[in-house]
């Protein structure tokens, strides 16, 4: 069965540090995978989106993901943290075949100042 | 419309009450679906719909859960003798539908929070 994992239920970083964070997927099939991020009494915004093509995509603050086929990874990238930062996010997997779309468990980020 | 809406915002019920929640895609968007967020929980998938075709209900947690899609635009979640560990925020999202450039880019609604009792 297709599934989406983030291995890392809750992040802490210091302002200014980099962040890294993990999503991993199974798949049968050419994967559309995403991004959201949810802050707090938010809804869920997309951040970046990987079709095709360019394995390292850019997405919106500041965030990049790169795609790995051979590690059936896509994990989210930021140089430096803002205090802003600071939310729930989700790496999301969807089929080029189907339009089920699974979500990982989500990361919770925290920012220390 | 301009995006997707959901209502109830809130809902507070009591045990074994049915409930039902509403939601109204991007026009246009052929691809409906529901999540479910409990506390410290990730996204649940319930259900998916697409277009005319039979919606994919693997997600469903019960036969007490159950949704239709009426004129491929509106979707209407029904609980049926809620339960308290139904309570949750229920997430609706709507897309273009696989096969399209730019499918399956998700726009949610701002979820309806259950509460039940």
């Amino acid at each position: 069965a297709q599934s989406v994992t983030q291995p890392d239920i809750h992040i802490t970083v210091s302002e200014g540090a980099s962040l890294e964070l993990r999503c991993n997927y199974s798949y049968g099939a050419t994967p559309y995978l995403f991004w959201y991020v949810q802050s707090p009494g938010q809804g869920l915004q997309l951040l970046l989106k990987y079709f095709s093509g360019d394995t390292l995509v850019q997405g919106i603050k500041g965030f990049e993901a790169e795609f790995k086929r051979s590690q059936s990874s896509f994990n989210l990238r930021k140089p430096s943290v803002h205090w802003s930062d600071a939310a729930e996010y989700f790496c999301h997997y969807g089929s080029s075949n189907t339009g089920k779309l699974i979500f990982g468990q989500g990361t919770t980020l925290q920012v220390k100042p | 419309g301009a995006g997707v809406s959901q209502s109830p915002s809130n809902k507070v019920t009591e045990k074994g009450k049915d409930v039902e929640l509403r939601c109204d895609p991007i026009s246009g968007h052929t691809a409906l679906y529901w999540y479910r967020q409990s506390l410290g929980q990730g996204l649940e998938f319930l259900i998916y719909f697409q277009g005319n075709s039979a919606p994919d209900k693997s997600g469903l947690p019960s036969d007490r859960f159950s949704a239709e899609r009426t004129g491929g635009s509106v979707s209407t979640l029904t609980i049926q003798r809620t339960q308290q560990e139904d309570s949750a925020v229920y997430l609706c999202a709507s897309s273009l539908g696989p096969g399209v450039a730019g499918a399956n880019v998700l726009t949610f609604g701002a979820g309806s929070r259950l509460t039940v009792l």
